[in-house]
């Protein structure tokens, strides 16, 4: 059981490139999650999907795009990557249902990138 | 706006000390807590969860408290090791669809 997975672990773009980063779950969960992690700050929100076709802004979504593309996999684009980017990119999964049930959320080993 | 803050944000202490990190949080209005362990370079572990009918919750070593109306949670770490060295967090689940909301973090160094 391979739980929550990124891809690429690292990665070094110039300013004005795009690319994408890969998360899959296994544990059949329908919610999930980006965060971006800075030093010094907790980790904020990017985007979520609650389901299957569905996808919502979390705190600081400008500069990304994502896709759930079934229910393993919710990947995030960055169009033009910013220094500002340069931070590390955790996904997250939960189980969800009854919105009073403590599902916790499980995270991947992240993604470090740097934009120079 | 949740706002979530955890002090201190760095603590040494040696190997066999009890220890407190604390989490606290602007709004009591909160469906869960949640504590997360983060080793250098590594993803999130989740620790403890309490619900926010919850007074505590335990595992092992650990005991994690919620006080609502005074808007903190502590994590007592019992009989300290070096292997606790890391970074704790805590989060909020409050308002809107299963989004957490974190601390920026109490980074822990148990020193032999």
């Amino acid at each position: 059981n391979a739980g929550v997975t990124q891809t690429p672990k690292f990665q070094v773009l110039k300013t004005g490139q795009s690319m994408t980063l890969q998360c899959a779950q296994d544990m059949n969960h329908n919610s999930m999650y980006w965060y971006r992690q800075d030093p010094g700050m907790g980790l904020r929100l990017i985007y979520y999907s609650a389901s299957e076709g569905t996808t919502d802004k979390g705190e600081v979504p400008n500069g990304y795009n994502v896709s759930r593309l079934n229910k393993r996999e919710f990947s995030l684009r960055l169009e033009s990557a910013a220094p500002s980017q340069t931070s590390v990119y955790f996904c997250a999964s939960r189980q969800s249902g009854h919105t009073s049930l403590p599902y916790e959320q499980y995270f991947g080993p992240g993604t470090r990138l740097t934009v120079t | 706006k949740q706002e979530v803050t955890q002090i201190p944000a760095a603590l040494s202490v040696p190997e066999g000390e009890n220890l407190v990190l604390n989490c606290s949080f602007t709004d009591s209005a909160i469906y869960n807590l949640q504590w997360f362990r983060q080793d250098p370079g590594k993803g999130l572990t989740s620790l403890l969860l309490i619900q926010s009918s919850q007074r505590e919750q335990t595992s092992g070593r650990l005991n994690a408290s919620l006080d609502k109306s005074s808007g903190r949670s502590t994590l007592y770490i019992a009989a300290s090791q070096p292997g606790d060295s890391a970074t704790y967090l805590c989060a909020i689940r409050s308002g809107g669809y299963n989004k957490l909301i974190f601390g920026a973090g109490t980074r822990l160094a148990v020193h032999p």
